[in-house]
């Protein structure tokens, strides 16, 4: 089944300490990207990677890190979490960039840093 | 600054009525504009993808337009059902960046019985 897959679902942890979520995608796709979603302020985002070795900030990047190191992985790493960083976070993919092939998204990842 | 902004911004109907969403955008040059369902805590998921030639496409009881003179889209549903029930959100692209789109705050339908 083409999916993309981000872990874990559910996430506390304490502030400063470390945590990376992976996401995943079995459709080779070249570009993939990472949103939060925060009540009321919709889907902004943080990262995005137009192939392997390339990624670019979002619109929301500070705090966060990627890397791009395989075509199939994306994972988003939070080096110092804060309580500001709560909120609920979305991977997706797509065939290219541009938006007109769709993208398709991962299931969620639910961040609470305490 | 490119925009996108849907309304209503909450909406509720009862089951088996027709309702229509707005999404209107200042995105600049338009590459396409997308219609994404998204349950409660899920992950956003595909309605319609609209190019700058195309007027109207559906999706079963899902009907999209666009409008590129104006910048505007409308999706409409028809028949709704309790299932309908979710945020729907405009997406537009620009020609002149691949990575970045535009997202709306999305539009909440609740469906009632």
């Amino acid at each position: 089944e083409a999916q993309v897959t981000q872990n874990p679902r559910y996430l506390i942890t304490v502030t400063g300490k470390k945590l990376t979520v992976t996401c995943s995608q079995n459709m080779n796709h070249e570009y993939m990207s990472w949103y939060r979603q925060d009540p009321g302020l919709g889907l902004r985002q943080i990262y995005y990677s137009m192939n392997v070795e390339v990624t670019d900030k979002g619109d929301v990047p500070e705090g966060y890190k990627v890397s791009r190191k395989e075509k199939r992985n994306f994972p988003l790493i939070l080096e110092s979490p804060s309580p500001n960083q709560t909120s609920l976070y979305f991977c997706a993919s797509s065939f290219r960039g541009f938006g007109g092939y769709g993208y398709t998204f991962g299931s969620g990842t639910r961040l609470t840093v305490v | 600054k490119n925009q996108v902004e849907q309304s209503p911004q909450s909406l509720i109907i009862l089951e088996g009525k027709n309702c229509t969403l707005q999404c209107n955008y200042t995105v600049s040059p338009f590459s396409n504009l997308r219609w994404y369902k998204q349950d409660t805590g899920r992950g956003p998921v595909s309605l319609t993808i609209m190019t700058f030639s195309e007027n109207t496409k559906s999706n079963g009881r899902y009907t999209a337009t666009l409008d590129a003179d104006t910048k505007q889209s409308s999706l409409h549903i028809t028949a709704s059902q309790l299932s309908d029930s979710a945020s729907y959100i405009c997406v537009v692209s620009a020609n002149t960046n691949a990575g970045k789109s535009t997202f709306g705050d999305g539009t909440t339908l609740t469906v009632k019985p």
